[in-house]
């Protein structure tokens, strides 16, 4: 069974400033999809960004980077330039793959990002 | 704007009471989850099913929860008796599952309470 592991409970961050949240996770499958979703008060879970395991390049969405290290099976989210409306909880999720594509998510524990103006 | 609906947002009840939690996919996705969200336990997937057939249920209690989908426009997830440890936010989301697709939509969540 895969597990994510996301060891930071919560983080804070100066507006405008960049931040980094840190996912692990576990696996023996060589391909699958991981994405980091987003959570804020209105508990309405919203897609930030997606990565395929076989793509080297990493995934940007605008403000939103990840840093996808297979080997290491680590995927860690980068934030530029703080909003006061990134401040949320963000989730680190694995997704299986099957012959319709992905399918079950495996979701971390969360990180609750605070925004500091 | 096609977004997944759930109904009620909010349920409160009493222990022993029967309570069915209803989404509405988005019309076309052909995949339809069930998760759980606590404090304790995070984000669980409960079931989910694949053009209104269950393919796995292997994360939902057999004894008190079920799972349907009567419709392609409905999904269904009911607990009978409800407990005190169901208290929970209820998440369903759909996705268009392809070979290049792979999305899934998550609704608003139904926030039950059972005292």
């Amino acid at each position: 069974a895969q597990t994510v592991t996301q060891s930071q409970p919560e983080m804070s961050v100066q507006e405008a400033e960049t931040v980094t949240l840190s996912c692990t996770y576990d696996t023996s499958e060589s391909d699958y999809y991981l994405f980091w979703y987003k959570q804020p008060p209105s508990r309405q879970m919203i897609l930030v960004i997606r990565q395929e395991a076989y793509k080297q390049q990493n995934a940007t969405e605008n403000r939103f980077s990840v840093n996808f290290q297979k080997a290491a099976k680590s995927f860690s989210l980068k934030i530029s330039d703080s909003q006061l409306g990134d401040a949320a909880m963000y989730f680190c999720a694995y997704g299986t793959i099957s012959n319709f594509g992905n399918e079950k998510l495996t979701f971390g524990t969360g990180t609750r990002l605070t925004i500091i103006p | 704007d096609a977004r997944v609906t759930q109904t009620p947002r909010d349920k409160v009840t009493e222990m022993g009471q029967e309570v069915t939690m209803r989404c509405q996919p988005i019309l076309g996705h052909n995949t339809v989850f069930w998760y759980r969200q606590t404090m304790m336990q995070g984000l669980e997937l409960l079931a989910y099913f694949r053009n209104r057939a269950p393919l796995d249920d292997s994360g939902m209690p057999k004894d008190r929860f079920s799972a349907e989908m009567p419709d392609a426009t409905l999904a269904t997830l009911k607990i009978q008796p409800s407990e005190p440890r169901d208290s929970a936010v209820y998440f369903c989301a759909s996705g268009l599952f392809t070979s290049v697709h792979n999305e899934q939509f998550f609704g608003p969540g139904t926030r039950l309470t059972v005292l």
